[in-house]
């Protein structure tokens, strides 16, 4: 399988954990997305990168909240003390420059 | 007032039935992505387009960039069709917007 890959599909935390999640982008993509669902809404941009370089962050993006993109392949995305209003879907999308994006399958954190 | 809008919000159609739904946007925009999103919460695309209108067998995108409108049409509609349809737009720098998606069910 060639498309996004997301892991974990499905993570279950206490609140005050943190949590990290990976995302595998298309090989050939040089821009990498994170985006945030909850539920009943449309994704909302958390954050790029074009190869390693974390180009733009939402506000949304709080201090708690951090990505990376290493080697310009694949990224993480972390949350750390957990709290319940970050229970939602986390959607990681790749593009080669400004082309379509395809999207991962996500992973859908509930903070208990 | 949120940048992407779509309607309806959601919207029960019987199997044969012709479907619409409908973007509108405030922003500029490079292009405008139609995607589908069923439960389990995958994400496929549908359409990408900038002007005009493509087509891919019962699904119909088309845009008109002076209106700031798109419309998405289904033609002779199936319950495999029930899913959330959202439109999305790429801006400045190509990260997306997006609409809140209109949930729509087709009955057998």
């Amino acid at each position: 399988d060639t498309g996004v890959s997301q892991d974990p599909r499905h993570k279950i935390t206490k609140r005050g954990q943190n949590v990290t999640f990976r995302c595998d982008p298309i090989s050939e993509h040089n821009r990498l997305y994170w985006y945030r669902q909850t539920l009943g809404q449309g994704p909302e941009f958390l954050t790029y990168f074009q190869n390693e370089a974390q180009l733009e962050k939402s506000r949304l993006l709080s201090d708690r909240f951090s990505a990376e993109r290493p080697k310009g392949s694949f990224s993480t995305l972390e949350i750390q003390r957990t709290e319940q209003g970050d229970s939602a879907m986390y959607l990681c999308a790749s593009s080669f420059m400004g082309n379509e994006q395809y999207f991962g399958p996500g992973t859908r954190l509930t903070v208990t | 007032k949120n940048e992407v809008e779509q309607s309806p919000q959601n919207l029960t159609a019987q199997e044969g039935e012709f479907i619409t739904i409908n973007c509108s946007y405030s922003v500029g925009i490079s292009a405008l992505h139609w995607l589908q999103q069923h439960p389990g919460g995958g994400i496929v695309s549908l359409f990408m387009l900038s002007s005009g209108k493509k087509k891919h067998g019962r699904l119909i995108a088309t845009i008109n960039i002076q209106e700031k409108h798109s419309s998405l049409h289904i033609t002779a509609s199936h319950p495999r069709d029930s899913a959330v349809y959202i439109c999305a737009v790429a801006s400045g720098t190509y990260k997306y917007i997006f609409g809140t998606g209109t949930r729509l069910k087709v009955l057998a």
